[in-house]
C-alpha cells in the first residue's frame, strides 16, 4: 500500500477553471501538508495542517485552500486557475508535528498544466 | 526565511567525493536532507537534531554546527546512484509549519 497517494498523478486545464488535488495518508500521521514545486524545482511549502491548526504560508494566494475531512485526508481547491499555477504539487505527511523529530512522507507529486 | 544552499550544481566522477552545504539566518532545531530524482518525489535522506543526534542512510554522513546554524552532507566514493537533487529543510520546531526547503543542490554523478 502506498504510505501518501495523491491523485490525479497529472492534470491539464484551462485558465479560468476551478480544479482539486487529493491527498490521502494511510500512515496515521497526525499532521499533513501541500508543497509547490515550479519548474526551476523550488519545493516550496503552502500549508500544514493538523487536527489543531492550519498554518497558511503568506504568499499563497487565497485562490488556493485546503479541505480536511478527517486527518488522513488533505485535499487542494484551487478556484481560477493561472498560468502561473503550473506546477507539480505534493501532498506530505509526519508523525512529529514538529518535525523535530521525524520525516516527511511525500506522495508522488501531481502536475498541473494550466493552458 | 529559506535557507541557502551551495554549491548550486556539481558534477562528479563516480568515486569522488561532494560537500552540500546548507546554512540558516535563523535558529534551527534540526536539519533534515532529502534527495530528489527526476520524476520523483524527494525521499528522506537523513535528520541533524540539536545535540549531535543523527538519524539516516548508512552511507552518507552529515553534520550539524547548532551555533552557526549551518549543516553540511557529505557524499563519499559517489555512486551513479547519488545522482539527483539534494535539499536541506529546516525546522524551527515552534510549530506544525513544516519544513522549509533550500533552493536545492543538482549532483550529476558521470560514470
Amino acid at each position: 500500500d502506498t504510505a501518501v497517494s495523491q491523485t490525479p498523478k497529472y492534470l491539464v486545464t484551462q485558465m479560468g477553471n476551478d480544479k482539486s488535488i487529493k491527498c490521502e495518508q494511510n500512515l496515521g500521521h497526525d499532521t499533513m501538508y501541500w508543497y509547490k514545486q515550479d519548474s526551476k524545482k523550488f519545493l516550496k511549502i503552502m500549508f500544514s495542517y493538523n487536527n489543531k491548526e492550519l498554518i497558511i504560508n503568506e504568499t499563497v494566494p487565497n485562490r488556493f485552500s485546503p479541505k480536511s475531512p478527517d486527518k488522513a485526508h488533505l485535499n487542494l481547491h484551487i478556484n481560477s486557475l493561472e498560468l502561473g499555477d503550473s506546477a507539480v504539487y505534493f501532498c506530505a505527511s509526519s508523525q512529529d508535528t514538529r518535525l523535530v523529530d521525524g520525516e516527511l512522507f511525500f506522495g508522488e507529486g501531481s502536475r498541473l498544466t494550466v493552458l | 526565511q529559506q535557507p541557502v544552499q551551495s554549491p548550486q550544481a556539481v558534477i562528479l566522477r563516480e568515486g569522488e567525493d561532494a560537500v552540500i552545504n546548507c546554512s540558516s539566518s535563523k535558529a534551527l532545531y534540526s536539519v533534515h536532507w532529502y534527495r530528489q530524482k527526476h520524476g520523483e518525489a524527494p525521499v528522506f535522506l537523513m535528520i541533524l537534531l540539536k545535540g549531535g543526534e543523527q538519524k539516516g542512510h548508512e552511507k552518507i554522513s552529515a553534520s550539524f554546527n547548532e551555533k552557526k546554524q549551518q549543516s553540511s552532507l557529505y557524499l563519499t566514493a559517489s555512486q551513479l546512484s547519488y545522482s539527483g537533487t539534494y535539499f536541506c529543510g529546516t525546522a524551527s520546531g515552534g510549530g506544525a509549519d513544516g519544513l522549509t526547503f533550500g533552493k536545492g543542490t543538482h549532483l550529476i554523478i558521470q560514470p
